[in-house]
């Protein structure tokens, strides 16, 4: 079976500050995918990024950075410098095998100018 | 590229009556998913339609019932609806390959009165 756990509900930072949303998943595959969704207030999910099992390599997009580690099983998503259009709900999810996709409970970002 | 399409954006249903959602995947996506989000619940997985078949399904009811068109578009039925139906339904369309991301659209929100 296959578990996503967001275990920060709710955060609220400044705007400039930098903030990390953890997501710690749980899989038996061996080839597995993990995903970022964002969802700002009109509700559609934005996909943010996909990283596969095997590759462990971080990954930078302008402010937005992930660090996948394998040997603790999390795959976090930083924001640099936030910013007020940053505030939404993001979340994490995973996928191994054919099996459906598996999303955590979300962590909604609240960005205070 | 055109994104997936759904509709309706909003629906008022009464208690008993049924709904039927419609979902147009992005062009040449052959899979199709289901989603219901509710601020209880959170993001929670209905079923998978890859050409025509249903290929993973969720732990709902009977009543939520779907079914795939031969060019990919997938409708969605709930029969004698609860009040508990109330959400927001999400569709996400990907090319049906386990690595390949899913994109969602903007969803219906159903109210049952």
């Amino acid at each position: 079976a296959q578990k996503v756990t967001q275990a920060q509900t709710e955060i609220s930072v400044v705007e400039k500050e930098d903030v990390t949303l953890d997501c710690v998943y749980e899989t038996r595959d061996t080839t597995y995918y993990l995903f970022w969704y964002k969802q700002p207030p009109s509700g559609e999910l934005v996909f943010l990024i996909r990283r596969n099992s095997f590759d462990e390599q971080n990954e930078i997009s302008g402010r937005y950075s992930w660090n996948f580690q394998k040997s603790t099983s999390s795959f976090n998503f930083t924001i640099t410098a936030s910013q007020v259009v940053d505030s939404a709900v993001y979340f994490c999810a995973l996928r191994g095998g054919y099996q459906k996709v598996t999303f955590g409970t979300g962590t909604k970002l609240q960005v205070i100018p | 590229k055109a994104g997936v399409t759904q509709t309706p954006r909003y629906l008022i249903k009464t208690r008993g009556q049924q709904v039927t959602l419609s979902c147009s995947p992005i062009s040449g996506h052959r899979s199709v998913s289901w989603y219901q989000q509710t601020p209880g619940q959170g993001l929670q997985f209905l079923f998978e339609y890859f050409s025509e078949t249903q290929r993973n399904k969720g732990n709902f009811p009977g009543r939520f019932s779907g079914r795939q068109f031969s060019n990919s578009r997938s409708e969605m039925n709930v029969s004698t609806l609860e009040l508990g139906d109330s959400a927001l339904y999400l569709c996400a369309s990907s090319t049906g390959q386990i690595q390949e991301t899913q994109y969602f659209g903007p969803g219906t929100r159903l109210l049952v009165l």
